[in-house]
């Protein structure tokens, strides 16, 4: 079964730093991959995805993931955070490979601090 | 971007009150799915529609109904309103036809069950 598992439920950084939102999947086919983010009173909005294309993806705002096959990871990173990245992060997968059905994680809420 | 409209935006009722959650959609997608999140636990499948006359039960569908009315219409409905349903309420569209795999999702519907 497809499964995700985001390490952490919090991330705190400052302004202009590097952020790193870490993500780890399981799956017993090749997967689709996905980031959303959800920024307060607002509905999810696709950062990313990976397809089996190339391994790293680039997104919206800066961000990108690389998909790690050898460590089932997918972790999302920012060389350097803005304050209008304070919002909750969630990592997808696709449930199947014939079927466009998701399974979230629990979400990783990010604050910037000035 | 107000491709996924949710009405209504929030919502406060009763205990055994029957409710009924809108969504419209412009993007011409065939299919439309109901989440309900919740503080930890991320999104989860309650209800999928691939068109108007094919709906499927997701995860967790018990104490719940859908209507498709139309290709850009999915209504949820809670037959009889319970505590444990207050939650934050997403409809969100994908058209798989296309290959691309994404899910749109809209501003979502804040329940409180009183």
């Amino acid at each position: 079964a497809q499964s995700v598992t985001q390490l952490d439920s919090h991330v705190s950084v400052s302004e202009g730093t590097p952020v790193l939102l870490r993500c780890n999947y399981s799956s017993s086919y090749s997967p689709s991959l996905f980031w959303y983010v959800q920024h307060p009173n607002k509905g999810l909005q696709l950062l990313l995805k990976y397809t089996s294309a190339a391994t790293l993806v680039k997104g919206i705002n800066g961000f990108e993931a690389e998909f790690k096959k050898s460590e089932t990871s997918f972790h999302l990173t920012k060389p350097s955070a803005h304050m209008s990245d304070a919002a909750e992060y969630f990592c997808v997968v696709r449930k199947s490979y014939n079927t466009d059905k998701l399974i979230f994680g629990t979400g990783t809420r990010l604050q910037v601090f000035p | 971007d107000a491709d996924v409209t949710q009405t209504p935006r929030n919502r406060i009722t009763k205990t055994g009150k029957r409710i009924m959650l809108e969504c419209s959609q412009t993007k011409g997608h065939d299919r439309m799915y109901w989440y309900r999140q919740d503080p930890g636990l991320g999104l989860r499948l309650i209800y999928y529609s691939f068109d108007v006359k094919d709906i499927n039960k997701g995860e967790i569908s018990d104490g719940y109904s859908v209507s498709r009315q139309a290709q850009a219409k999915f209504s949820l409905s809670l037959e009889s309103a319970i505590p444990n349903q207050t939650a934050l309420y997403f409809c969100a569209t994908s058209d798989l036809g296309t290959k691309q795999e994404t899910q749109y999702f809209g501003p979502g519907t804040r329940l409180l069950v009183l």
